[in-house]
């Protein structure tokens, strides 16, 4: 019953590395987004894209950027890691504005990452 | 432009005790209202939404929320909390022609046996 799945619980790098965070969700949504989740800062939006090959920058893109070939996938991309970027990142999912927005969005399980 | 706001980062309570997580909105079009929890490192997961109707709502694991249009409140309750109940709590709003979720900035719920 798994709908939004992000490949890694957890996650350990080296700074200078490039990190790939994968999510993929099965129910169909045009619209997919990246969280990083701090305590304290609560959910502050990193991307999001509402159609395959799109992408708009969130709040806090800096370090960061996107990629999304198939409707289904979502990646996001560390392109040289940071300790700073040690944190929870989510990804979600929903169906885009108008007769469905009562969805909400639909969470994965969250990536830990630690940047060492 | 919407805001949610949590009053409390932090709430605790003992098991038995009624929860009260309060949760006050702005949006300058009618809302869609969501309450999410977080158990220690996972996703998110839907607890209760409103959207049209009964403004009283129902979630899983005896939560349920109220919409009050007049105060522009959307707070969360359960009559008695348990151990399992220890959790983050996020509220968060979406207007019905919008493809954003805005979120409150969570309140991390504890129980005291």
């Amino acid at each position: 019953d798994v709908k939004v799945t992000q490949s890694s619980r957890y996650l350990v790098k080296r700074t200078g590395e490039k990190v790939f965070l994968e999510c993929v969700q099965d129910m169909d949504h045009e619209n997919m987004f990246w969280y990083r989740q701090d305590p304290g800062l609560g959910l502050r939006l990193i991307y999001f894209s509402y159609d395959v090959k799109m992408k708009e920058k969130g709040d806090i893109p800096e370090g960061y950027s996107v990629s999304r070939e198939k409707k289904e996938r979502f990646s996001l991309i560390l392109e040289s890691a940071s300790t700073n970027q040690t944190s929870m990142y989510l990804c979600a999912s929903s169906f885009p504005a108008g007769g469905a927005s009562n969805y909400g969005y639909t969470f994965g399980s969250g990536t830990r990452l630690t940047v060492v | 432009a919407q805001s949610v706001t949590q009053l409390g980062s932090h709430v605790s309570v003992s098991e038995g005790a009624l929860v009260l997580l309060r949760c006050n909105y702005s949006s300058s079009v009618p809302p869609y209202l969501f309450w999410y929890v977080q158990y220690p490192n996972q996703g998110l997961q839907l607890l209760l939404k409103y959207t049209t109707g009964a403004t009283l709502v129902k979630g899983i694991n005896g939560f349920e929320a109220e919409f009050k249009k007049s105060e522009t409140s959307f707070h969360l309750t359960k009559p008695s909390a348990h151990m399992s109940d220890a959790a983050e709590y996020f509220c968060a709003v979406r207007g019905n022609a919008g493809n954003m979720l805005t979120f409150g900035g969570g309140t991390r719920l504890m129980v005291k046996p």
